[in-house]
């Protein structure tokens, strides 16, 4: 079982709502990772980071931001929420070692439904 | 472009019975193909991990099995259990940048029926 936390695990809100989802790993891993999944679809890579004070965007164009500011918690941000955005955003952490070998450790993920 | 590809979409099979899930990709250069398994409402945990040079792993009911000069792979589930009824993702790694980008099937949903 991993030790990666989300919160909210669901959460429905309104339009033109900020919004905070949490993120945090208890096994000192220097990447994270933020994907969006929508329903039998695959999972696409929105935000990464390397390490404290390190944010990159992904493959999928994300509305969202990122910041890392602790090794363990890294938060996603929507300042003003759309119905587009209305998925379920999964949270990834991963030891930085050489190469790609490193597994990737999953949050149980927040399902955002907006109005 | 790189893409996985995983067929069935969807899969129902009764308990105690087995079954073979496929997944066909295209990544280059190849690193690593993982299978994990999602269970409704959870995030993916990592059931097998094969490299290039390996043909087969297992792990208890689940054997994973790659063919890298085709680009295929499959995961067989043994006398499959309630337990097992979730969705499969294939996740191909490259090897062409340090952060080892990942490529995600869309999954086969699986649902065993007692």
């Amino acid at each position: 079982e991993a030790d990666i936390y989300q919160t909210p695990r669901y959460l429905v809100i309104g339009t033109g709502k900020k919004i905070t989802l949490e993120c945090s790993q208890t096994m000192g891993h220097d990447k994270m990772y933020w994907y969006q999944q929508d329903p039998g679809m695959e999972l696409h890579l929105i935000h990464y980071s390397y390490g404290v004070n390190s944010t990159e965007k992904g493959d999928l164009s994300s509305e969202s931001t990122v910041s890392r500011i602790r090794t363990e918690h890294f938060p996603l941000t929507l300042e003003s929420a759309r119905p587009s955005h209305t998925s379920q955003y999964l949270c990834a952490s991963s030891e930085r070692t050489s190469g790609s070998s490193d597994t990737q450790y999953f949050g149980p993920g927040t399902r955002l439904t907006v109005l | 472009k790189n893409q996985v590809e995983q067929s069935p979409q969807s899969l129902i099979i009764l308990e105690g019975k087995n079954c073979t899930l496929q997944c066909n990709y295209t990544v280059s250069p190849f690193s690593n193909l993982r299978w994990y398994k999602q269970d409704t409402g959870r995030g993916p945990v990592s059931l097998t991990i094969m490299t290039f040079s390996e043909n087969t792993k297992s792990n208890g009911r689940y054997t994973a099995t790659l063919d890298a000069d085709t680009k295929q792979s499959s995961l067989h589930i043994t006398a499959s259990q309630l337990s097992d009824s979730a969705s499969y993702i294939c996740v191909v790694s490259d090897r062409g940048s340090t952060l080892g980008r990942l490529y995600f099937g869309r999954g086969t949903q699986l649902t065993v029926w007692p």
